[in-house]
Formats: structure tokens, sequence, C-alpha cells
């Protein structure tokens, strides 16, 4: 089974500073993991994703997150943020099973509070 | 204007009694699935469909209910049987069932108990 943990719950950051929000997996197979963003009472919608390839992915509105297998991570980053940032963001996993359902299983989300 | 439309945006339900709360896409997508949010919790599972006239349950699906006659529809019933039904529902869709697909929202449904 898989698992998401999202470390910090809140995380309070002043305009124009850098921002890292903190995602950590458990899985006994490979995965996918991503980052959605989910404005005040809306849906999420993707942030980014991680498949292959590159461990630093980049994804819209400046964000990045690099992956980390040894520690399995998948931090997301913005080297400086804005007001209209302010949102909960969740990090999720879908694990890789060749015929069967492949569920996003979601961490309970980080609410970032950008202050002017 | 494609995309994903959930109604109502507020729904208060009265104690004993069934609602009914509305997905629909054209998106054309095949998967349709229902979350349930709650604050601290992330998104939960509730019951997925992955083709038409199919669905599964998901981690939490006690006391709801689905159906899935179109390929557009996806309406989830909220039984008298969820003892504590206050939450945001999302309806989602997926143009597959693959582990590297994302996933399109709808924005949300707040229910409430009165």
């Amino acid at each position: 089974a898989q698992s998401v943990t999202q470390l910090d719950s809140q995380v309070p950051v002043f305009e124009e500073a850098p921002v890292e929000l903190r995602c950590n997996y458990s899985s006994s197979v490979s995965v996918y993991l991503f980052w959605y963003v989910q404005y005040p009472n809306q849906g999420l919608q993707l942030l980014l994703k991680y498949l292959s390839g590159s461990t630093l992915v980049k994804g819209i509105n400046g964000f990045e997150a690099e992956f980390n297998k040894s520690q399995t991570s998948f931090h997301l980053r913005k080297p400086s943020v804005h007001i209209s940032d302010t949102a909960e963001y969740f990090c999720a996993v879908s694990a890789l099973r060749p015929g069967g359902y492949n569920k996003l299983i979601f961490g309970a989300g980080t609410r970032l509070a950008v202050h002017p | 204007d494609g995309g994903i439309t959930q109604s109502p945006k507020y729904l208060f339900r009265k104690e004993g009694q069934n609602v009914t709360l509305s997905c629909e896409q054209n998106l054309n997508h095949d998967a349709m699935y229902w979350y349930r949010q709650d604050p601290g919790q992330g998104l939960r599972l509730i019951y997925y469909s992955q083709i038409v006239n199919d669905f599964q349950k998901g981690d939490i699906a006690e006391g709801y209910s689905v159906s899935r006659e179109k390929k557009e529809s996806f309406p989830l019933t909220v039984t008298s049987a969820q003892k504590n039904p206050t939450a945001f529902y999302l309806c989602a869709t997926r143009t597959g069932v693959t582990a590297n697909e994302k996933l399109f929202f709808g924005s949300g449904t707040q229910l409430s108990v009165l």
C-alpha cells in the first residue's frame, strides 16, 4: 500500500520570499507523484507531476518539485511567492500496478498563507 | 465550454433524508470519481467508475451510493445511513485509468446537515 505524508499543515510566508512544501511517501513499488493546488471553494488543479526521467520537475505558476528516491520525498518549491499563491496544496501518489486500478492517494494538504 | 459541472454548490440535508449530488462532464472521459474532503484529512475516495454501467467502492463507500448510466453523468447519493455527511464533495474525471494521467476536478459541493 502507498501513503503520503505532508509534513506541515500550515506554512505562513511573506510575499516575495521563497517557500518549500514538504512531502514524503511510502510505497513498495514504483510510483508517480503529483502536486495539486486548491484555491478557496474550488476543485483541485494539477501543478506538476513526476513520471520518470529528470528528478527536477517544473510546473505552472513558477513552481517546481524535486523527486528524491533515496529519501522518498517530493518537495514543492517556489523561489518567490505572490499573494495569489495563497491556497491549499496537496501531494499525491499513484502506484504503477499493471492491469489493476491505479488509485491516487492524497496527503492531508498544506495551507500556504502568503502575507504582504 | 468544456469541463465538469457539479451542482448544487451548497446543499443542506435534514436528518434521515437522502440527497443527491450531481456531476456532469463533457470532456468525454471514461473514468469518474467522487472524493470527500474534510479539513486536515485530504481527499478520500468514495466511489469510482471506469466505464458506463460499472462502478467500484472506494475507501469510504458506506452510506453512499452511485450510478453510471451515461458516460457524462455520475451522481452521488448521500443516504441517511451516512451519519456524518458534512463535508466538501469533489467529482473528478480522468481520460483513462493509467497511473500517470492527471485528474480533472469540478468546483465541488458543500453539504451541511441542518
